[in-house]
């Protein structure tokens, strides 16, 4: 059973380029959330995707988008690249809450994206 | 209001040490408190969680401890190894939402 899986691993881009980061969920999950973060701090809420639709969003600008695809994978896009955006950006995948069915999200390995 | 405290910072410990890594919350609509682990280069991994209907939650050499009127849960991990080296996280949030916030980390060094 395969866990939380992202692409690419690594990333080099410059200011003002564009970026997309992949991800696939835990099997049997349908739901999608998007951290960001920064060295040596804890992970910050991007937002979350649930039936191809953004539920939630964090404090991020709109340079910041994503999309959910019918097979709940997701892509995290920024655009207009930022210094300050070189991060780990983190999925975390989880069931859409059910009664019951619990509040964990497993998080996949990371993108490590850098802006030079 | 959204924030966690975590505290310490940095940590370290001789091999069978018992750290203990502190946070605190305040918004009391948060009722589900994970616990996650980092190694370096790797997504973080969840260790263990508690709810606020129970005061101590063990698994395997994991503790939570929380106290519900306090806003605050700690993690104890017993009997301490070299390999238990790496970045804790605590986090809270408030069930049905998935939205994740966490504390800032401390990060753990076991010596042999």
């Amino acid at each position: 059973d395969a866990g939380v899986t992202q692409s690419p691993t690594h990333l080099i881009k410059t200011r003002g380029q564009q970026v997309t980061l992949r991800c696939s969920p835990k099997s049997g999950h349908d739901t999608v959330s998007w951290y960001q973060q920064a060295l040596g701090q804890g992970p910050q809420f991007i937002f979350q995707y649930y039936e191809e639709e953004e539920r939630q969003r964090g404090n991020f600008p709109d340079r910041f988008s994503g999309h959910q695809f019918p097979n709940y994978s997701s892509e995290l896009n920024v655009n207009a690249l930022l210094l300050g955006d070189s991060a780990l950006y983190l999925c975390a995948s989880s069931l859409r809450y059910r009664q019951g069915v619990g509040d964990e999200q497993f998080f996949g390995p990371g993108t490590r994206l850098t802006v030079l | 209001q959204q924030q966690v405290k975590q505290s310490p910072q940095s940590l370290i410990v001789q091999k069978g040490g018992i750290p203990i890594i502190n946070c605190a919350y305040e918004n009391t609509a948060f009722d589900y408190f994970p616990w996650y682990q980092q190694f370096p280069g790797k997504g973080p991994a969840l260790l263990i969680a508690i709810r606020p209907d129970v005061s101590e939650k063990k698994e395997g050499r994991f503790t939570i401890s929380f106290n519900k009127s306090a806003k605050q849960f700690s993690l104890h991990i017993m009997d301490s190894q070299p390999g238990d080296s790496a970045t804790y996280f605590c986090a809270a949030v408030q069930s049905g939402t998935y939205k994740y916030i966490f504390g800032t980390g401390t990060r753990l060094k076991v010596l042999a």
